[in-house]
């Protein structure tokens, strides 16, 4: 049990449609992150969110987007969505000063997103 | 950029066999290097994790030692059981780098 909850845990839905995702971190967290798991892979890191702000992402285009809010809880959006999101999404959160990796991760369980 | 290569499963043990996973990586610099673990249906666990090289990350049985001259973090473990049946990632991050990258994984399966 990490403390880190994600919901839905499974979303379908159709091409073109968006969809929100959320996480509410581990008590004290202050840095979330958000990846992309493809069925068979390794996830995918998509962005980082520490005390509200964005604080790095890998090679997502825009369409992917996310918010942190004050109690650090997390969201992520995605526009327009394709067969390729099809996916399980995860945040992991921490503690610490921008997120630096050396800090131990904790990852929720997922939502698992299907697109029709 | 960076990457994480590992062996390719699936793996299948009887109970008690050794288990070795292959990993090996490409980044510039000092990465600290990570073994995560996937239970069915889970999100990811931080199984053990050495940070600089020669040291060696232990972690319920499970060993890993950081090897610089090959680029190297094998996951081991001398009895594996039918409990330790899960996916294995490994993983690496860089300095002030935000993110984690991973491997794609190795299904572990362990018969009685």
């Amino acid at each position: 049990e990490t403390g880190v909850t994600q919901s839905p845990t499974h979303l379908i839905k159709t091409r073109g449609q968006q969809v929100t995702l959320r996480c509410s971190s581990q008590s004290g967290h202050n840095t979330v992150s958000w990846y992309q798991q493809a069925l068979g892979q390794g996830p995918q890191f998509i962005f980082q969110y520490y005390r509200e702000e964005e604080n790095g992402r890998g090679n997502f285009p825009p369409r992917f987007s996310g918010l942190q809010f004050p109690n650090y809880s997390s969201e992520l959006n995605v526009n327009a969505l394709e067969l390729d999101d099809s996916a399980l999404y995860l945040c992991a959160t921490t503690t610490g000063t921008g997120g630096v990796i050396d800090q131990p991760q904790h990852f929720g369980d997922g939502t698992r997103l299907s697109i029709l | 950029g960076d990457s994480v290569t590992q062996m390719e499963g699936p793996v299948t043990l009887s109970e008690e066999a050794f288990l070795t996973i292959n990993c090996t990586y490409t980044a510039t610099g000092y990465p600290s290097l990570f073994w995560y673990v996937q239970y069915p249906g889970e999100g990811l666990q931080l199984l053990l994790k050495a940070t600089k090289a020669d040291d060696k990350g232990s972690n319920k049985g499970f060993e890993a030692t950081y090897r610089k001259e090959t680029t190297s973090f094998h996951l081991e473990k001398g009895s594996v059981q039918v409990s330790d049946s899960a996916v294995y990632f490994c993983a690496l991050s860089r300095g002030s780098a935000r993110q984690l990258t991973f491997g794609s994984g190795t299904q572990l399966t362990v018969l009685p």
